[in-house]
């Protein structure tokens, strides 16, 4: 596609149940980001994958947090067993991971509610 | 200490002012982005720089690489302007984006 497509771009859940939030890079695009902003504060690094591997992964705060991207092009964050201390908007990035410098683009968000 | 730091974290100014955005880092880079968010808004990237100087308008941003040293320039200030500017490196270990706190611009009319 022409940008970075996250879903869904709202979800709401209750305490204790499962999500998922997909990201849909630019084709093309070897390097993926996630992040997680709350409100009033900066992003915050989760995930960062180069082609289908977990280049670096720890800013995943825990083990109920986990993301995957298989084909190395569709990334999904999963959340197990939400709390409402994971309300936030979740960011997606993707870049061409080529020589030199890399435009960086954003998705929309995926906002989070926890209730 | 951390790998990108920026200043100031805060800024107000008038209408009209010259505006500059600093951000130091201690790594090695691949590249630098600077980025701008308005409040209740999604992320927009304004530049990606790996060497030298960039114009877009009335945004100019540099960086000088022997000093890991870049900064984010706006000239004739607008209150549209009013946003978090935000510094980010590409690691040239590993592509890794690390990210400034950001800078808080409020341009009052």
């Amino acid at each position: 596609g022409a940008g970075v497509s996250q879903t869904p771009s709202n979800k709401v859940t209750e305490k204790g149940k499962y999500v998922e939030l997909r990201c849909d890079p630019i084709s093309g695009h070897t390097a993926l980001y996630w992040y997680r902003q709350s409100l009033g504060q900066g992003p915050e690094f989760l995930i960062y994958f180069q082609g289908t591997g977990a280049a670096d992964d720890s800013g995943l705060p825990n083990d109920r947090f986990f993301a995957v991207r298989p084909e190395g092009s569709v990334s999904t964050l999963k959340i197990q067993r939400t709390e409402r201390g994971d309300s936030a908007v979740y960011l997606c990035a993707s870049s061409f991971q080529g020589a030199g410098a890399n435009v960086l683009t954003f998705g929309a968000g995926s906002r989070l509610t926890v209730l | 200490k951390n790998e990108v730091e920026q200043s100031p974290q805060n800024l107000t100014a008038q209408e009209g002012e010259f505006i500059t955005i600093n951000c130091s880092y201690s790594v090695g880079i691949s590249a630098l982005h600077w980025l701008q968010q308005h409040p209740g808004g999604g992320i927009v990237s304004l530049f990606m720089l790996s060497s030298g100087k960039k114009k877009h308008g009335r945004l100019i941003a540099t960086i000088n690489i022997q000093e890991k040293h870049s900064s984010l320039h706006i000239t004739a200030s607008h209150p549209r302007d009013s946003a978090v500017y935000i510094c980010a490196v590409e690691k040239d270990s590993n592509y890794q984006l690390i990210w400034g706190a950001g800078t808080k611009l409020i341009i009052k009319p």
